[in-house]
Parts: structure tokens; C-alpha cells; sequence
């Protein structure tokens, strides 16, 4: 199988503009879970995505949203970018089983300027 | 609400030395607990699990339900093990994954 694939690799955008993050799940993974890494704040919970619903959200401001489509790919959308968003975006994905691990995707370096 | 605590952002010990990273756990019920590795230039992946109860590239760990503790062992560092490792608890059903700040382990030569 594939593993859990994210685009873009990286990213720069300005202050004040906004993003669209992609990752596709392993096939036949239903959740999708974002994270935003960072050195000084390690990994941060940003949401999660099961059959399309928002399952589970981390305490990030609105400006952070984001979608599951039905064949489970999941969209990110990051809006009025500051310069404290710049981090890696890891995307992650877990089988049905509600104690399965997660499979990380490579992730999306954004860097906001 | 359930935590994961790693009190060391960053762990130096030399080669051949025993390693400890440290996990604290808060949660009421009975969680799965893992332990992520995340090499240079290379994507988070899974180290070990509790449940599994088997020794991964010489680490082991073991759930201490109570002192809440997973502390990820290894008797013998390699400079190979250097990395960023993170615990993490999963409570099951609908419950996010919940993952530590992490732990940066340099293996000095």
C-alpha cells in the first residue's frame, strides 16, 4: 500500500494570504488527523477527520479549518497567515480500529514571510 | 481530558550508555500507549506499542499504570538511535491521539 501522501512538500507565502494543505490517506483509512510541529512546541493536535465529520478539533484559532472528502482525502485551509504559523504540517492516518497507530505523511513545510 | 507529559525536550547520553526517555501519562481508563520515532529528514513513524510487549531496535517499555509512566528503555545507546521521539496515549473510540512535546535523544560518539 501507499503510504500517506502530502502536498505540497513546502510552501512560502506572505503574511495575510491563505493556504490549502493536501493529504491522502493509506487506502481504506477512514481518519485523518492534522499536526502542526514545530521545535519549540512539538506536536500540536489540530484536528480530526472521520467519514467526512469533524471528529475531534485542538485548540487552534478559526483561521485553521479544514475538510474530508468521501474517498477520505483530506484538505487543510490556513487563512490571514501570520508569522507564527510557519511550521511543518504533518498529516496522519489510522485504520478503522479505535487503538490503531497512526501512519504520518512526510509533511508540508509552510514558512510564512 | 487525557495528557501526555515528556519533562526532558532533550536527553544527551554517549555511545554504549543506557538510555531512559521519560513518558508520564494522565488518563482514568485503560489507554494504549506508543512510542513514535521521528530520524532525520525522515517522517514520524511508530517505535513500539504496549500492547505488543516486544523489544524494537533494542528499546523496550513498559506500562506502569501505577505511577502513569511508559518510559522507553535501552541498555546500550546507538549513534543510529539519535532522533526525536514522542509518546503518545490513544484512549480509543472516538478520542484523538495524544501525543507528548517530545524528546530530542543525542547519542554522542
Amino acid at each position: 500500500k501507499a503510504g500517506v501522501t502530502q502536498t505540497p512538500r513546502y510552501l512560502i507565502k506572505t503574511r495575510g494570504q491563505q493556504v490549502t494543505l493536501s493529504c491522502s490517506p493509506i487506502s481504506g483509512h477512514r481518519s485523518v488527523s492534522w499536526y502542526q510541529q514545530t521545535p519549540g512546541q512539538g506536536l500540536q493536535f489540530l484536528f480530526e477527520y472521520f467519514s467526512e465529520t469533524q471528529r475531534n478539533k485542538g485548540n487552534f484559532p478559526g483561521r485553521f479549518s479544514g475538510r474530508q472528502f468521501s474517498n477520505s482525502r483530506s484538505e487543510m485551509n490556513v487563512s490571514t497567515l501570520e508569522l507564527g504559523d510557519s511550521a511543518l504540517y504533518l498529516c496522519a492516518s489510522r485504520d478503522q480500529g479505535d487503538r490503531a497507530e497512526a501512519f504520518f505523511g512526510q509533511g508540508t513545510r509552510l514558512t510564512v514571510v | 481530558a487525557q495528557r501526555v507529559t515528556q519533562p526532558e525536550k532533550l536527553l544527551s547520553v554517549f555511545k554504549g550508555a543506557p538510555v531512559e526517555l521519560k513518558c508520564n501519562y494522565s488518563y482514568s481508563g485503560s489507554p494504549e500507549l506508543f512510542w513514535y520515532v521521528q530520524y532525520s529528514r525522515q517522517r514520524l513513524q511508530l517505535l513500539l506499542r504496549h500492547i505488543s510487549r516486544e523489544s524494537i531496535k533494542g528499546f523496550t517499555a513498559d506500562l506502569n499504570k501505577g505511577e502513569t509512566s511508559f518510559h522507553l528503555k535501552k541498555p546500550f545507546a546507538q549513534e543510529e538511535d539519535s532522533a526525536m521521539y514522542y509518546c503518545a496515549l490513544n484512549s480509543g473510540g472516538y478520542q484523538k491521539v495524544t501525543f507528548g512535546t517530545g524528546t530530542k535523544l543525542q547519542v554522542i560518539p
